[in-house]
C-alpha cells in the first residue's frame, strides 16, 4: 500500500511558472525524499529532508517539512521544459530503516 | 563513473513462467534494494540486500526471491508469474543498509507477462 500521497496528482505550467507539489505521509518519519522520474525509466533523487529540519534548497529547488501535518511541499522555481516528469515523495519511516514508501507522484507538465 | 546497472532493459514472459532480473549497484554502494512500479504507481519495497543477506522484505509473496553476491550485484527472481507481475522493476543502491540518504536508482526492467 502507499505510504504517501502526492497532491495534485497532475499539474500543467507554463515555461517560467513556479511549480509546488504537496505531499502527505500516515508514520513518523526519519526523513523524507523527492524523486523525479522521466517516461516511466529510472527514479533521480532531488532532494531529503531530515525530520528535525523544517526547510531544505538545492538550486531551483525548495522543500519544506511540517512533521505535525505529516506534509512536506517541493516547489520548483522558473519551470523548464526539461522539469517535466513525474515527481514523487517516499518516506522513510522511524520504525524502518531500509525501505521507503512512495506515493503515487505528481505528473507535471511544462509547455514552452 | 557507472550509476546503478539493470538488465535486460524489457522482457516478455509468459504466465506461469521464471525470470531473472539483474542488477549491478553504484560504485561504492553496498546494498541493493528492489522495488515494483505497475503503471500510474508509485514504486513499491520488495525487499533490500545487504552482506548478502535479505535485510527486510515489503509485502511480496514468497514467489518473489532475490540474491547478493560478494561483488555486491543482485538478481530478483519471480517464479510461477502472473499476469499483474507485469511492472517496471526498480534497482536501487546505497551505501549501508540504510534509508536515511538518497538512493541511486538503475533505469529499469520492463516485465511484460502475457
Amino acid at each position: 500500500s502507499q505510504q504517501g500521497e502526492e497532491d495534485p496528482q497532475a499539474l500543467s505550467i507554463q515555461e517560467g511558472e513556479n511549480a509546488t507539489m504537496n505531499c502527505s505521509y500516515k508514520t513518523s518519519i526519519n526523513n523524507l525524499q523527492w524523486y523525479r522520474q522521466n517516461s516511466g525509466r529510472g527514479l533521480v533523487h532531488l532532494i531529503l529532508i531530515r525530520s528535525n529540519e523544517r526547510e531544505k534548497h538545492s538550486g531551483r529547488l525548495r522543500v519544506t517539512l511540517d512533521t505535525s501535518k505529516k506534509s512536506s511541499s517541493l516547489l520548483i522555481t522558473a519551470s523548464r521544459a526539461a522539469d517535466t516528469a513525474s515527481y514523487f515523495c517516499a518516506t522513510a519511516p522511524s520504525n524502518s530503516g531500509y525501505a521507503l514508501n512512495f506515493g503515487k507522484g505528481t505528473s507535471l507538465l511544462v509547455t514552452p | 563513473d557507472a550509476g546503478v546497472t539493470q538488465s535486460p532493459t524489457h522482457l516478455i514472459k509468459t504466465r506461469g513462467q521464471q525470470v531473472t532480473l539483474r542488477c549491478s549497484p553504484k560504485s561504492g554502494h553496498d546494498t541493493v534494494s528492489w522495488y515494483q512500479q505497475a503503471l500510474g504507481q508509485g514504486p513499491q519495497f520488495i525487499f533490500q540486500y545487504y552482506e548478502e543477506e535479505e535485510r527486510q522484505r515489503g509485502n511480496f509473496p514468497d514467489r518473489f526471491s532475490g540474491h547478493q553476491f560478494p561483488n555486491y550485484s543482485s538478481e530478483l527472481n519471480v517464479n510461477a508469474l502472473l499476469l499483474g507481475d507485469s511492472a517496471l522493476y526498480l534497482c536501487a543502491s546505497s551505501f549501508l543498509s540504510t534509508a536515511n540518504y538518497g538512493y541511486t536508482f538503475g533505469s529499469g526492467t520492463r516485465l511484460t507477462v502475457v
